[in-house]
C-alpha cells in the first residue's frame, strides 16, 4: 500500500531562519511527487510535481528537490506569509489518478 | 479561469439526514476528484471522474456516499444517512487531464458538520 509520512508534524521558525520540511514516501512505481500549500479553511494550492530522484524546482524561498525515498521542501529566509500547512502527495501505479497525501507539515514562522 | 468552485461553504446537519454537496470545477477541465478530510490530516480520495465517467471510487468509500457529473461538466456528492464520523471537509479538485500526471486544482471545500 502507497504511504506518505511527513515530519515534523508542526515546525515554528523566526522570520529568516531557513529550515527544511521531510517527505518520505513508499510506492510502487512513483509517477509524481506534489507539494501543496493549505491555509486554514481553503483549499490546497499547488505548488511543485517532482517527477525523478535528482530533481529540483523552486518558487521563491521554496525549493523542492527528490530522492529514490523521500523529497524536501526548503524554506529560505521565510517571511510571515509563508506560514501554512505543507502537504506532500504522491502518485503511483499506471494509469493510477488518484494522489496519496501525507498528514501535512503545519509551519508558523513568526515576526 | 475562475478556479474551482464549491457550494455550500459550510452544512450542518442531524444525524441520518441526508446532504448534497456541489462543485463547478475549472472550464474545460476533464477531470474531476473528490477527496474527504479531517482536522490534522491530509486530504483522502473518494472518487474520480473523466468527464461523465466515474473510473475510480475508494474501496473505503460507503455505499452511503454517491457521486454524479451527469453531463461532464458540475459534479454532485450525496451522503445519504449522514453519521457523525461524516463530519469532515470535502474538497473537490479539477485537472485538465492533457497528461495523467497534471496537477489537481482544488476548490475551497465543503465544510460538513453532523450533530
Amino acid at each position: 500500500e502507497d504511504q506518505v509520512t511527513q515530519s515534523p508534524e508542526a515546525l515554528r521558525l523566526q522570520e529568516g531562519e531557513s529550515s527544511s520540511l521531510n517527505c518520505s514516501y513508499t510506492v510502487s512505481g512513483l509517477r509524481g511527487l506534489f507539494w501543496y500549500r493549505q491555509d486554514p479553511g481553503k483549499g490546497p494550492e499547488f505548488l511543485f510535481t517532482l517527477y525523478s530522484a535528482g530533481e529540483e524546482k523552486e518558487k521563491e524561498r521554496l525549493k523542492a528537490t527528490l530522492t529514490k525515498k523521500e523529497s524536501f521542501l526548503h524554506i529560505t529566509a521565510p517571511k510571515p506569509e509563508d506560514s501554512a500547512t505543507y502537504l506532500c502527495a504522491v502518485q503511483a501505479g499506471r494509469g493510477a489518478q488518484k494522489l496519496v497525501f501525507g498528514q501535512g507539515t503545519r509551519l508558523t514562522i513568526n515576526p | 479561469d475562475t478556479g474551482v468552485s464549491q457550494n455550500p461553504r459550510h452544512k450542518i446537519t442531524k444525524r441520518g439526514q441526508n446532504v448534497t454537496f456541489r462543485c463547478d470545477p475549472i472550464s474545460e477541465h476533464n477531470r474531476l476528484y473528490w477527496y474527504r478530510q479531517t482536522l490534522g490530516q491530509g486530504p483522502e480520495f473518494l472518487t474520480y471522474f473523466q468527464n461523465e465517467a466515474q473510473l475510480e471510487k475508494s474501496r473505503l468509500l460507503s455505499d452511503r456516499f454517491s457521486a454524479e457529473r451527469p453531463k461532464g461538466s458540475f459534479s454532485t456528492l450525496e451522503i445519504q444517512r449522514t453519521e457523525q464520523g461524516d463530519s469532515a471537509m470535502y474538497l473537490c479538485a479539477s485537472s485538465p487531464g492533457q497528461t495523467d500526471n497534471s496537477p489537481l486544482h482544488f476548490g475551497n471545500g465543503t465544510r460538513l458538520t453532523v450533530t
